[in-house]
C-alpha cells in the first residue's frame, strides 16, 4: 500500500517560515491534503488538492507538490501554529485513504 | 453548516463489538460520502473506512475483516461496528465528511475530509 513519510518534528522561531514535508513515491501524481491538529482537538483541514485553502484558513499557510515531496509551508509562524500536522492522499489503486505519520511543529 | 457528533460506549470489553454512531446535522447523509478515522493515544491518524451515499463501502485492509460501516437515513446517522476488539483498538474515534472532488481531468478525482466530529474516546479493557 502507498506510504507517506513525514518528519516527526520541525522547530521554528516565531516570525520565521516553517516547512513540513510529506514524501511519497511520485506523490506529484496525487492530490495532497493537510490537516492541523491541536492537543485535545479534532483535526482541521488547512490545505486540500495540493494548494487550495478552505475558507477561514490564513494565506500564511500554503501547499506545494512536486516530484516525490509535498510541502506545507507556514509563513510568519505564531505560537498558535504549534500543533501536529498530517498529510493525506487517496491511493487510487487500492481505493484507500492514507495519512502520513504526522509532524509536530514546535514554535521556539 | 454540517456538524458531526460521535456517540457510543466509552468502555468495551476485549473480544466484544465496538459500536459507534455519528449524527449529522446541517446536512443529509444521503448527499455525501462519510468516513471513520481513529487515533490511538499518543499516535497518528488511521483511516478506518468510508461509505458513499449509495452505501458503497471500502475499508482499511488492516481492519477489513472486523469492520462494518453503514448509514441510517431515517436517523441521519452513520455507524461503525468493529468486532473482536483488543487493547490495540483503544483510540479516539472520529467521523468526518469525506469529499469526493474532481481535477481538471474529469477521469481523475480524489478524496479528503473537510468536516470532522469532535471525536469519542473508546477504551478496550476488562
Amino acid at each position: 500500500s502507498y506510504v507517506l513519510t513525514q518528519p516527526p518534528s520541525v522547530s521554528v522561531a516565531p516570525g520565521q517560515t516553517a516547512s513540513i514535508t510529506c514524501g511519497g513515491n511520485n506523490i506529484d501524481t496525487k492530490s495532497v491534503h493537510w490537516y492541523q491538529q491541536k492537543p485535545g482537538q479534532a483535526p482541521v483541514l488547512v490545505v486540500f488538492d495540493d494548494t487550495e485553502r478552505p475558507s477561514g484558513i490564513p494565506e500564511r499557510l500554503s501547499g506545494s507538490n512536486s516530484g516525490n515531496t509535498a510541502t506545507l509551508t507556514i509563513g510568519r509562524v505564531e505560537a498558535g501554529d504549534e500543533a501536529d500536522y498530517y498529510c493525506q492522499v487517496w491511493d487510487r489503486s487500492s481505493d484507500i485513504q492514507v495519512f502520513g505519520g504526522g509532524t509536530k511543529l514546535i514554535v521556539l | 453548516q454540517v456538524q458531526l457528533q460521535e456517540s457510543g460506549p466509552g468502555l468495551v470489553r476485549p473480544s466484544e463489538t465496538l459500536s459507534l454512531s455519528c449524527t449529522v446535522s446541517g446536512g443529509s447523509v444521503s448527499d455525501d460520502y462519510w468516513a471513520w478515522i481513529r487515533q490511538p493515544p499518543g499516535k497518528g491518524l488511521e483511516w478506518i473506512g468510508y461509505i458513499s451515499y449509495t452505501g458503497r463501502t471500502n475499508y482499511n485492509p488492516s481492519l477489513k475483516s472486523r469492520v462494518t460501516v453503514s448509514l441510517d437515513t431515517s436517523k441521519n446517522q452513520l455507524s461503525l461496528k468493529l468486532n473482536s476488539v483488543t487493547a490495540t483498538d483503544t483510540a479516539v474515534y472520529y467521523c468526518a465528511r469525506n469529499i469526493k472532488a474532481w481535477t481538471r481531468d474529469p477521469s481523475n478525482y480524489y478524496y479528503y475530509m473537510d468536516v470532522w466530529g469532535k471525536g469519542t474516546t473508546v477504551t478496550v479493557s476488562s
